[in-house]
């Protein structure tokens, strides 16, 4: 099992261009999270995805928007990028509720935008 | 708000020394808590959580509702114990059970 697999892992933009990340699971969760990290920061929540069908806001959801395709994948689109999105993207899953499931991570995607 | 609050940036001992890593929070409900560890070039992981109140790679941490505070602690470090510790928080229930709060992180070096 490959877990939860992230592309690309590394990307610049220019100031207002647009990318989607993308993030997919094969151990058949049911949640699935996207996180962003700055320098010296820790994970802050963007959009999750309760189960398929369902996304919902996070702590900085602005500037962001998600897909939850189906069970397996959930997207993340930049529609105008900007530098303060410069960060390194983090997707992960459970099975379902956090205090029951225990989260599984990706590898990153490190974003910058100049 | 709720918030995680993990004092030590960096925190050095040396093998044998036994270690604790601090963590405070504040949450307006019941929170869970929970010790997430990235060792070098691998991807972030659960380590322990408060619900399952089990010891893993001899890591143990006591949730003090009163201070506040879940310490992560070990009493002899290992050198493979180096990564960099994240304390998070979730809800109980509702919209909080699916949301972590993560802190800043404290990088831990044991010292051969």
């Amino acid at each position: 099992n490959a877990g939860v697999t992230q592309t690309p892992k590394f990307q610049v933009l220019k100031t207002g261009q647009s990318m989607t990340l993308q993030c997919a699971q094969d151990m058949n969760h049911n949640s699935m999270y996207w996180y962003r990290q700055d320098p010296g920061m820790g994970l802050r929540l963007i959009y999750y995805s309760a189960s398929e069908g369902t996304t919902d806001k996070g702590e900085v959801p602005n500037g962001y928007n998600v897909s939850r395709l189906n069970k397996r994948e959930f997207s993340l689109r930049l529609e105008s990028a900007a530098p303060s999105q410069t960060s390194v993207y983090f997707c992960a899953s459970s099975e379902g509720l956090i205090l029951l499931y225990e989260q599984y991570f990706g590898p990153g995607t490190r974003l910058t935008v100049t | 708000a709720q918030r995680v609050t993990q004092p030590e940036k960096l925190l050095s001992v040396f093998k044998g020394a036994p270690v604790e890593l601090k963590c405070n929070y504040s949450y307006s409900g019941s929170p869970e808590l929970f010790w997430y560890v990235q060792y070098s070039r691998q991807r972030l992981q659960l380590l322990l959580r408060h619900i399952s109140r089990e010891s893993i790679k001899g890591f143990t941490a006591d949730l003090n509702k009163g201070e506040t505070s879940f310490h992560l602690k070990k009493p002899f470090a290992q050198e493979e114990d180096s990564a960099m510790y994240y304390c998070a928080l979730s809800g109980q229930e509702g919209a909080g059970s699916y949301q972590l709060t993560f802190g800043k992180g404290t990088k831990l070096s044991v010292i051969p």
